[in-house]
């Protein structure tokens, strides 16, 4: 799986939007961004994924540059509640759902982002 | 949010004692999967299991073993607790569909203390 670098921490005024980077240079074709946030004391909580297309759901939208090297995390209207610490994971989607490796998610340090009033 | 439940949600234990932690879910999911979190490392993967009696290891499972005997449960065994387990263990589970891989949903976590 491609590794990924996200900024340590970051800070947004609640209602702005924020916008969380991720830089995955050396993502190859078959592979997946996902994005995962925790909320303090809290179990991990999945947000989104995406491939090559902009996606967005009610949590938030992932933007996907061209060549798939960098995305962006968008939260539209931050709230103090969006407190946490975000992860950017590139994975890989098997074609066969039959294999036994799927899921192996690997979780590096993320992205703490802090939404102030 | 996705029914699934991990007991005990706090457990202090003595070095040398065995430790059963369970993961229970109610969504019928394939796949399960145990996490460790410590400060400085994140969460790491430690046991996954594809189906029930089907296992595999993770990158930290030295140390520990699971179970899986049927659909809804996922033992994970300290069989002789250290104080490199003190930790935060979170379960996982995944429906595997095609389109849901990676799509995990996570317990409430069980903070482990080894003296």
């Amino acid at each position: 799986d491609a590794k990924t670098t996200q900024p340590t921490s970051m800070d947004c005024a609640e209602g702005r939007a924020a916008n969380l980077p991720c830089n995955h240079s050396t993502i190859s074709g078959n592979e997946y961004v996902y994005w995962y946030r925790q909320i303090h004391s809290q179990g991990p909580q999945y947000i989104i994924h995406g491939l090559k297309n902009n996606e967005t759901n009610e949590m938030a939208s992932l933007i996907i540059t061209e060549d798939r090297k960098s995305s962006t995390l968008i939260l539209p209207h931050a709230t103090l509640r969006d407190t946490a610490v975000y992860y950017c994971i590139v994975r890989v989607v098997r074609g066969n759902a039959g294999g036994t490796s799927y899921g192996k998610l690997t979780f590096g340090q993320g992205t703490i982002l802090t939404v102030h009033p | 949010d996705a029914g699934i439940t991990q007991s005990p949600r706090h457990k202090v234990t003595e070095t040398g004692t065995p430790v059963t932690l369970r993961c229970h879910q109610t969504e019928n999911h394939r796949y399960m999967y145990w996490y460790r979190q410590d400060p400085g490392h994140g969460l790491r993967l430690i046991h996954y299991s594809y189906g029930v009696k089907d296992t595999d290891k993770g990158e930290v499972s030295d140390g520990y073993s699971v179970s899986r005997s049927k659909t809804e449960d996922f033992l994970l065994t300290l069989e002789s607790a250290t104080s490199s387990q003190t930790s935060v263990y979170f379960c996982a589970i995944s429906p595997g569909t095609s389109r849901t891989y990676n799509e995990q949903f996570f317990g409430p976590g069980t903070r482990l203390t080894v003296l």
